[in-house]
This record gives structure tokens, sequence and C-alpha cells, in this order.
């Protein structure tokens, strides 16, 4: 199947920095990805809809000042928590559709990135 | 949007006995209803999907059910192994579009050797 990297694999940070998250889809193009977050013993929650080319589109609570997500390349979407605190502790996990037909049956994840802010 | 809701959130069988994990959906627009396991720490992978044009789906021990009129879909497993101990996500969303999968809240599968 198509393989999708994500690094890094866990992050240890102090309050205030920034933490940059790569995703990348290794052996197809990914016109779109999403960026999900997932709290321990709890479900993945979407967080934004990130496409090629254009402004990725936030959830409904997501600060998108906060959760900046750049996808400037066809196999590479960037999320960057910024001035993380310790309630931005969570394992982030991004996914993306394999192929044009933009379909959901064609849908690879990340390994995950685990974050923690002290 | 749509809602998805999963029950129970933690099941503990035997192993040898079979498991059903349910789910509901709410949007009646939804057409694809994929299933994941995922490991502690590990990424979600695809174990089935079914279509809302299909009714019942079956790969070897695993198998989801469908009813599109109720709005709910469960997934079954058979003859249960220790390494199908795992967290299981159903999920919903339309096949295409730019619509992403909606999950459930998932559940923990422990099975007892």
């Amino acid at each position: 199947g198509a393989v999708v990297s994500q690094h890094p694999s866990w992050v240890i940070c102090k309050s205030g920095t920034s933490v940059k998250i790569e995703c990348r889809s290794l052996d197809f193009q990914a016109t779109t990805m999403f960026w999900y977050r997932q709290f321990p013993k709890q479900s993945l929650m979407l967080m934004a809809t990130s496409n090629e080319g254009s402004k990725a589109t936030y959830e409904q609570g997501v600060e998108k000042d906060k959760f900046l997500i750049n996808h400037a390349s066809l196999t590479l979407s960037t999320l960057t928590v910024t001035s993380a605190h310790p309630e931005d502790s969570s394992f982030y996990i991004c996914s993306a559709r394999v192929g044009p037909a933009a379909t959901n049956e064609k849908l690879f994840f990340g390994s995950g990135t685990q974050l923690s802010v002290l | 949007g749509e809602n998805v809701e999963q029950h129970p959130s933690t099941l503990s069988v035997q192993e040898g006995d079979s498991a059903v994990i349910k789910c509901t959906y709410s949007d009646s627009a939804s057409n694809y209803f994929p299933w994941y396991k995922q490991e502690l720490g590990k990424r979600p992978q695809l174990i089935i999907d079914i279509r809302s044009n299909v009714g019942e789906k079956k790969d070897q021990r695993i198998a989801v059910t469908l009813n599109k009129t109720a709005k709910h879909f469960s997934l079954h497993i058979t003859e249960t192994q220790p390494e199908d101990s795992a967290v299981y996500f159903c999920a919903a969303s339309i096949k295409t579009g730019r619509r992403a999968l909606t999950f459930g809240s998932g559940t923990r599968l422990q099975v007892q050797p």
C-alpha cells in the first residue's frame, strides 16, 4: 500500500515554543491531507483538511493561528503548533488520500507524533 | 455534520469467542463505512470497509454488516485471538468528495488467552 511518513514520531518541548510536524506521501501525490488529534484513550478528532496550493479548512473550535497548516507541494503537508502549551500535548496524526479521485477508500495514515509540552 | 456513535467502549472476550462492535451514524448521505484497528501508539490500519450498496462483507474472520435504513453498522470478529487485542474505530463518510472520515469513539478489545 501507499506510504505516509510522519516526523517526528515524538517531541518534547518547553511551553511557549513552536513545533513543526511533517507529513509526507512517499510514493504518491496527495492533493488532500487530513490532520487529526487524538487524546489518550479517545477517538481521532479531525482538526483540519489540507489542500495542496490553498488554505487549509479548519474544523469548528480549532484555532487556525495556533495550528498552522501548510500544504505547499503534492507530497508534503506540515502542521506547526505555535506557542505550545501543556494542553496541546496530544497525539497528532495525518492521513492522505491516494490518487486523483479524492476517495476515502484510499486513505492512509502517518505513524503519528506524540507531542509533550512541559 | 456527521455524528458516529460506537459501543461498547471496552470489550473483553475469551480467545476463540466472537466479538461484536456496533456503530450508528446520523447522516443519511454517508455511503462509506470503514473499520480501523489501532495498536497503542501506532497508526490506524484499515481492516475492512463497506459501501452503502452492500449489506454485508466478509474477509476471513472479520465481517461487517450494514443496515442503511436504521443507520447502523457492526463489526464481527470470529474465533478471536490475542493478537486481535487493540482499539477498533468505526468511521463514516461520503466515499468521494472533500468530506473527511468521522470516527466513532473507539472500542478497546481485549482477548484473554
